[in-house]
């Protein structure tokens, strides 16, 4: 079947650079993508989301960039800092309220 | 006060042993989801409710019951324990009809672990 999955399982980063973790989807049909963040030890927390009438959305540091031409969803996470590392997770919605993860992409930041 | 609570936080138990996790949430959603999780896959969805009187099988149910009791409560029952069971379990929950009504909010996890 089809499924939601990220380029790498591991990203280490140097504090106060740019991250972009990435992820590639397979569902034309999707609509709704969401980004999460796991700390060690805890449940999964909302980070951004985006529809897919829209190219691109803003957080507060986070930027999730939709591209669904080739269907490609990345999460760029400006000024890393210590509090950054944990595993993240690509996630989309077949539209019928079900989310489909991919397998996460752990983030180290170094100091 | 957490929204989403899951009980018990850590489980040992044996093989052939009947299981029950417990969820429960005062967010006022209507919709509930138990996943599990395995080191490099992600989250699975095992059962899902859109309502008290409504039940589905997601992906990985084979193994596992479920229970809705009331619109707060989701518990997810394993009546035969088994090793392969051993995972971290997630108890989610979203709003419906909340507009973009797909964002889920999730517990802290269930260690359980078969032995």
């Amino acid at each position: 079947g089809e499924s939601v999955g990220l380029h790498l399982p591991t990203l280490s980063v140097q504090e106060g650079d740019n991250s972009i973790i990435n992820c590639a989807y397979s569902n034309s049909a999707s609509d709704y993508f969401i980004w999460y963040k796991q700390e060690s030890g805890k449940g999964p927390q909302f980070i951004i989301d985006i529809r897919s009438n829209m190219d691109k959305r803003q957080g507060q540091r986070v930027t999730v960039l939709l591209n669904k031409t080739v269907k490609h969803l990345s999460l760029q996470i400006a000024a890393t800092q210590p509090g950054d590392s944990a595993v993240y997770f690509c996630a989309e919605n077949n539209g019928d309220y079900k989310l489909s993860f991919g397998a996460g992409t752990t983030v180290t930041v170094r100091a | 006060d957490a929204d989403v609570t899951q009980t018990p936080r850590n489980r040992i138990t044996k093989t052939g042993k009947r299981i029950m996790l417990e969820c429960s949430q005062t967010k006022g959603h209507d919709r509930m989801y138990w996943y599990r999780q395995d080191p490099g896959l992600g989250l699975r969805l095992i059962y899902y409710s859109f309502d008290v009187k409504d039940i589905n099988k997601g992906e990985i149910s084979d193994g596992y019951s479920v229970s809705r009791q009331a619109q707060a409560k989701f518990s997810l029952s394993l009546e035969s324990a088994i090793p392969n069971q051993t995972a971290l379990y997630f108890c989610a929950t979203a709003d419906q009809g909340h507009g973009r009504g797909d964002e889920q909010f999730f517990g802290p996890g269930t260690r359980l672990t078969v032995l």
